[in-house]
């Protein structure tokens, strides 16, 4: 398996723009994350699927994000429109959705938005 | 709220010897722990997890212990090698609907040689 795969690797953009980040998790794994990670705040958990339905996005900042799960093996956060703060490196992570079960993360997409 | 501390945000030790870090918690009672390595540039990595009844788990090289009472888990890396210089991140299941986890800030390890 490639494991968690997310693209684009990095994304540079002006403020404004629409972003859309990109991710296929693990096949089988029914759970998956979307993380920001910035020095300041650390790795934020940002909305979580569970079998392709949004269980908790009580971690997304405001409006402007939102993400979708339209089957298992694929998802997407959007950012609409982008602001300077939104730089940060983006995590997707799947699991089996068990209990303590551990997460796999992607390898992340780093947004810098100018 | 629930917080997660996590020792120094930077340590710094001598080949060999081992290292050790600390995760501490506040106004929460998790049911496991789970530790997480994350390269420059890469996503985190799992490497163990320690169940709320568990007081110690091992693998290879790796210690982790889970006292509850003192809301601390400690992560202990013997006879370091500077291949395991990385930042290390504690993560607890948290108060969401879903006991998802919430992450620790981390703590950089950089093993000398």
């Amino acid at each position: 398996d490639a494991g968690v795969i997310q693209s684009p690797r990095h994304e540079v953009t002006e403020m404004g723009q629409e972003v859309t980040l990109r991710c296929k998790p693990i096949s089988g794994h029914n759970s998956l994350f979307w993380y920001r990670q910035t020095m300041m705040r650390g790795l934020e958990l940002l909305i979580y699927f569970n079998n392709n339905v949004p269980i908790d996005d009580s971690g997304m900042p405001e409006d402007r994000f939102s993400a979708k799960m339209p089957n298992a093996s694929f998802s997407t956060l959007k950012i609409q429109p982008s602001e300077p703060r939104d730089s940060a490196v983006y995590f997707c992570a799947s699991s089996l959705g068990l209990a303590g079960g551990w997460q796999f993360f992607g390898p992340g997409t780093r947004l810098t938005v100018l | 709220s629930q917080k997660i501390e996590q020792n120094s945000e930077a340590l710094n030790i001598q080949e060999g010897k081992t290292a050790t870090l600390t995760c501490n918690y506040t106004n929460y009672s998790p049911a496991y722990l789970q530790w997480y390595r994350q390269d420059p540039g890469r996503g985190p990595v799992f490497l163990l997890l320690i169940r709320e009844n568990e007081k110690e788990k091992r693998k290879e090289r790796l210690k982790v212990t889970f006292d509850t009472t003192l809301k601390q888990s400690l992560f202990h890396i013997t006879a370091s090698q500077p291949a395991d210089s990385a930042t290390y991140l504690c993560a607890l299941d948290g108060t969401g609907s879903a006991r998802q986890l919430t992450f620790g800030s981390g703590t950089q390890l950089t093993v000398l040689p």
